[in-house]
């Protein structure tokens, strides 16, 4: 089946510094890919939909400037927080429109911010 | 506003009996209903989904129903197994949307041996 890669799995980083994290769809392209954020024991929440060539749409509430999408090619979406801050510590997923119309999402990144 | 609410935390089951983890929404615009399951630090396993012009899907162990009048639905797995322990995520789309997803705060399933 399509494969979704995410990296790193696990980031910490001190308070002030930026944390790129990248999604790939393996065997697949993908136009459109989405980024969600999990707080502990709480929904995954949409952050911003990244389209390939494109600018980035961002869900209400979500800092385009903090959290800066890049979608260069069809298999690869970045997801950059700028000046990381302990509030920003949560678990980043992506996922990718693939084959069937059906969403694959990547294992997540687990970001700490000290 | 939560548009998509689980309203059941945590489910317990013993093996061989069936779970139901239930799920209701709000939003007339979705059309699209899918279940996830989700072990920590990982990301979602897509499991089963469902049109709105459906009233059930079943695969597997797995069947899903879904009562629009009451913009409802739920999940049936039987029978449950061990492996099933996770947390289970509802999730809707809206129309014409392939990809933007609402999600449930999920339900903690367990099922004892």
């Amino acid at each position: 089946g399509a494969v979704v890669s995410q990296h790193p799995s696990r980031v910490i980083c001190k308070s002030g510094t930026s944390v790129k994290i990248e999604c790939r769809s393996l065997d697949f392209q993908a136009t459109t890919m989405f980024w969600y954020r999990q707080f502990p024991k709480q929904s995954l929440m949409l952050m911003a939909t990244s389209n390939e060539g494109s600018k980035a749409t961002y869900e209400q509430g979500v800092e385009k400037d903090k959290f800066l999408i890049n979608h260069a090619s069809l298999t690869l979406s970045t997801l950059t927080v700028t000046s990381a801050h302990p509030e920003d510590s949560s678990f980043y997923i992506c996922s990718a429109s693939g084959p069937g119309k059906k969403l694959f999402f990547g294992s997540g990144t687990q970001l700490s911010v000290l | 506003d939560q548009q998509v609410k689980q309203n059941s935390p945590s489910l317990s089951v013993q093996e061989g009996r069936i779970s139901i983890l239930n799920c209701d929404y709000t939003n007339s615009m979705f059309d699209y209903f899918l279940w996830y399951k989700k072990y920590p630090a990982e990301g979602p396993t897509f499991l089963i989904s469902i049109s709105s012009i459906k009233d059930k899907n079943e695969d597997g162990r797995f069947t899903v129903f879904l009562n629009k009048s009451a913009k409802h639905l739920s999940l049936h797995i039987v029978p449950s197994q061990p492996g099933d322990s996770a947390v289970y995520f509802c999730a809707a789309r809206f129309s014409g949307n392939t990809g933007k997803l609402i999600f449930g705060q999920g339900t903690t399933l367990q099922v004892k041996p």
